[in-house]
């Protein structure tokens, strides 16, 4: 199985200040890979796929980006809105897995 | 608008059957790749199990194969898991997904349902 590393696994930062999330897979996964936003409670949204690929609806403010094993997912000028926990997830073989996530909170 | 519901989640004992189903509504269902999805509580995501578009493939995590079966009803658009010789360990929320075009990430969520598996 394909082990995906995510990192920091907790994060805090102040409006308007910029943050990244790491993911690191065991072995290459030729970009395909997704982000999520999970809020408290809710069900997991779509933020970027094949790596940096913006889905539909996604705030401008996020981007990814990365090749091979490294990737990141970066937020420009945080929200209030972005209090979420961030999911990295390679689609590349079976079984599909995930990061542990990245609890990202406002300081 | 994309919408995925789940039903039929709840309180098991061990070694007890449950069949979840989830109704998908504002797409061409048949067009798509389907899964279900898990997350234990305050844990990660867990893949479970994926479906082609037209239910000639299916594929499962190494912890589920055999116990779950993973089907599609294309006329109805609902995708459905049978989930067989429940243990404490499936314990989570189920949540249908969406994949992506010719793609196995999910860009869309049902809002989730409970299974709870405890004698």
């Amino acid at each position: 199985d394909i082990q995906m590393t995510q990192s920091p696994a907790s994060l805090s930062a102040s409006l308007g200040e910029t943050v990244t999330i790491e993911c690191l897979a065991s072995e290459d996964i030729y970009s395909n890979l997704a982000w999520y936003q999970q809020k408290p409670g809710k069900s997991p949204q779509l933020l970027i796929y094949y790596a940096n690929s913006l889905n539909d609806g996604v705030p401008s403010r996020f981007s990814g980006s990365g090749s091979g094993t490294q990737y990141s997912l970066k937020i420009n000028s945080l929200q209030s809105e972005d209090v979420s926990i961030y999911f990295c997830q390679q689609n590349y073989d079976s079984p599909y897995t995930f990061g542990a996530g990245t609890k990202l909170e406002l300081k | 608008e994309v919408q995925l519901v789940e039903s039929g989640g709840g309180l098991v004992q061990p070694g007890r059957s449950l069949k979840l189903s989830c109704a998908a509504s504002g797409f061409t269902f048949s067009n798509y790749g389907m899964a279900w999805v898990r997350q234990a509580p305050t844990k990660g995501l867990e893949w479970v199990a994926t479906i082609s578009y037209d239910g000639s493939s299916t594929y499962y995590r190494d912890s589920v194969k055999g116990r779950f079966t993973i089907s599609r009803d294309n006329a109805k658009s609902t995708l459905y898991l049978q989930m067989d010789s429940l243990r404490s360990e499936d314990t989570a929320t189920y949540y249908c997904a969406r994949h992506g075009w010719e793609a196995y990430y999910f860009d869309y969520w049902g809002q989730g349902v409970m299974v709870t598996v405890s004698s």
